[in-house]
């Protein structure tokens, strides 16, 4: 099935830095979803994105739905451990989200 | 409030066996959807249920695979004969079922077939 280009698909950073990942489609969706997946659990919805050129915060993430509505970026500022798992984008017309491959997020203290 | 449960969290099988999986949703939510993830990929549909009906199964490989949600809360999700290629992690969602609304997915039944 469709799934979205997420990039990057891993990352390796030090507690602290900053973190951007983005994702982009050759389709035009009316929302965009950020979630995050720890290991043996299912996702969990960060951010969720309704208007093209939206953006949107939720402490440390920041958000933006592309004008084009063909692509948005994740920021995470000041990087903690916990912040370690897969962040899957997700566009989503109606009912069903397509996702993208995920970017792993690894933190080293 | 209890999320999304799903049982049994982990299956070993041997291929041409068969081989059922259990999600109960969040009370109150309308739509339940299962999803299947491979290693390295995102969640993909394979049926939405809104109450009792099925109202998006075209992802469903309907030769080996069905589901119910008989009474419109609880559903299973089976898969005869399981196939090598099935090993996966299949995902449940729940969601109150407007357009929109967020899935809170359960945790996932991983299963490997041998």
């Amino acid at each position: 099935g469709q799934q979205l280009n997420q990039s990057p698909q891993s990352m390796f950073i030090q507690e602290g830095e900053d973190v951007s990942m983005n994702c982009t489609s050759s389709s035009i969706f009316n929302t965009w979803l950020w979630y995050k997946q720890d290991p043996g659990e299912g996702p969990v919805l960060l951010i969720a994105l309704y208007k093209a050129g939206e953006l949107t915060s939720n402490g440390r993430l920041t958000a933006q739905f592309g004008i084009t509505r063909k692509d948005s970026f994740l920021n995470i500022s000041a990087s903690i451990p916990s912040d370690v798992g897969i962040y899957f984008c997700a566009g989503q017309l109606s009912y069903i989200p397509t996702f993208g491959r995920g970017t792993s997020l690894i933190v080293h203290p | 409030e209890a999320g999304v449960v799903q049982s049994p969290r982990y299956k070993i099988i041997e291929k041409k066996q068969p081989v059922a999986f259990w999600c109960n949703p969040i009370s109150g939510h309308n739509t339940l959807y299962w999803y299947l993830q491979n290693l390295g990929q995102g969640p993909e549909l394979l049926i939405r249920y809104e109450n009792e009906e099925a109202v998006d199964d075209s992802q469903l490989p309907k030769d080996r695979f069905s589901a119910e949600r008989l009474k419109g809360v609880d559903s299973t999700l089976k898969i005869q004969p399981a196939e090598l290629g099935d090993s996966a992690v299949y995902l449940c969602a729940s969601s109150l079922g407007r357009a929109g609304d967020e899935q809170f997915f359960g945790p996932g039944t991983r299963l490997t077939v041998l």
